[in-house]
């Protein structure tokens, strides 16, 4: 049930580009992206919704394909700051009833 | 302050130990849960509660209980510890309703020996 993410780690350059992908065996409603930094919580980056809304980040961009059962997040240009784990989420459940459920995580380092 | 606060931040406990691991909210949600994150894993949904009288098992509560206090306490315990319940534990909370974001606590670090 809950979703995978690829790849599982991903060292870049400063200023190169990385892609985070997250594949969920059921259907999804909408997608959410969290960051997590070195000893720190997890912290929300955006939303994606059926239709194409995305609610969040302004240097962040991600995808949703509802027919895939897919989201990719796009990390363009990284910088130094961009560095940690990063997973996506999703409500699953009934009316009243929603939980999260999360993904298996990206860890992505980005050096100098 | 923080919105979400976990006590205790670091732990070390004995194989067959009781622990409980407690989280407090100024946030007001109605919707709390608890995660543990493992290497490789992610997190992984132990428990989950929508309001005081509603608590629901998550994918991975064997070995695990919790106790809804009040809307703004939720506490997790491990009856018997054991070692592979050494993890990162997170408390997070959110509104009702779809499309709302979650908020984290800063962990517990938990390690059964």
């Amino acid at each position: 049930q809950q979703p995978v993410q690829s790849p599982q780690a991903v060292i870049l350059r400063e200023g190169e580009d990385a892609v985070i992908n997250c594949s969920s065996s059921k259907a999804l409603y909408s997608v959410h992206w969290y960051r997590q930094k070195h000893g720190e919580a997890p912290v929300f980056l955006m939303i994606l919704l059926k239709g194409g809304e995305q609610k969040g980040h302004e240097k962040i961009s991600a995808s949703f394909n509802e027919k895939k059962q897919q989201s990719s997040l796009y990390l363009t240009a990284s910088q130094l700051s961009y560095s940690g784990t990063y997973f996506c989420g999703t409500e699953m459940g009934t009316s009243g009833t929603y939980k999260y459920i999360f993904g298996t995580g990206t860890r992505l380092k980005v050096l100098a | 302050d923080a919105d979400v606060t976990q006590t205790p931040r670091n732990r070390i406990t004995k194989t067959g130990k009781r622990i409980m691991l407690e989280c407090s909210q100024t946030k007001g949600h109605d919707r709390m849960y608890w995660y543990r994150q493992d290497p490789g894993l992610g997190l992984r949904l132990i428990y989950y509660s929508f309001d005081v009288k509603d608590i629901n098992k998550g994918e991975i509560s064997d070995g695990y209980s919790v106790s809804r206090q009040a809307q703004a306490k939720f506490s997790l315990s491990l009856e018997s510890a054991i070692p592979n319940q050494t993890a990162l534990y997170f408390c997070a909370t959110s509104d009702p309703g779809r499309d709302t974001e979650a908020f984290f606590g800063q962990g517990t670090r938990l390690t059964v020996v």
